[in-house]
């Protein structure tokens, strides 16, 4: 089996910077990966890490240990429209076909 | 506009019924995943389709089934519904068996209610 585990909510001001936790656990691994999802809306991919290390995107960074299952994202100067839903995502390695969601982190950007 | 369609975007239908949502790739994707998504909640994994097979099954009911057609668009099929079955359907493409690098390109969804 595998789950992924994220805080349910973070909140921070604007201009600010903000990282969201994501443990996993999974029988084989290849990757993770961020997706943002805006109230109602698709969700949409942001990055993905293979390797150990940070992955940086403009103002977004997608750090991975896979010695210690575990990774995050870290949103620097924060805007409103940073508010949305973050979501860490695998493939376990049982079956390269799946593809896992963890529940979600709702990010409250506040004025 | 990730190029994946859904249709339809939102449907209401009463407890018992039997639903179709239908699911366009983006041109060339051969992979086909749905997920469910409750209120405020996560995308539940339910069935991916690879070239119009079956490659992967997660957390779908029995009630729930699935295909992939020649043409490569896709249909999930909900039957018996039920009050619970109320959600967000979203399918999502990617060109190969597998979720290269770790990207889907996903649909708008199709707003299900039951009532």
């Amino acid at each position: 089996g595998q789950s992924l585990e994220q805080p349910s909510e973070v909140t921070a001001v604007e201009g600010a910077i903000v990282q969201i936790n994501c443990t996993y656990q999974t029988s084989g691994f290849y990757g993770l990966s961020w997706y943002q999802q805006h109230d109602g809306g698709a969700p949409t991919f942001l990055s993905y890490n293979a390797l150990d290390g940070l992955e940086e995107t403009g103002r977004f960074s997608s750090f991975l240990s896979r010695s210690d299952s575990y990774g995050y994202l870290l949103l620097q100067e924060l805007q409103m429209k940073d508010s949305a839903s973050y979501f860490c995502a695998v493939s376990p390695g049982d079956n390269f076909n799946k593809f896992y969601f963890g529940s979600g982190t709702k990010l409250n950007v506040k004025p | 506009d990730s190029g994946v369609t859904q249709t339809p975007k939102h449907l209401i239908t009463a407890t018992g019924q039997r639903v179709t949502l239908r699911c366009s790739p983006r041109s060339g994707d051969l992979s086909v995943y749905w997920y469910q998504q409750s209120l405020d909640q996560g995308l539940q994994f339910l069935i991916q389709y690879y070239n119009g097979e079956e490659r992967a099954k997660g957390n779908i009911l029995e009630r729930f089934s699935a295909q992939q057609f020649p043409d490569l668009h896709s249909e999930l099929n909900l039957s018996s519904l039920e009050l619970g079955d109320s959600a967000l359907y979203f399918c999502a493409s990617t060109p190969r068996q597998e979720v290269a690098a770790g990207e889907l390109f996903f649909g708008e969804g199709s707003r299900l209610t039951v009532l």
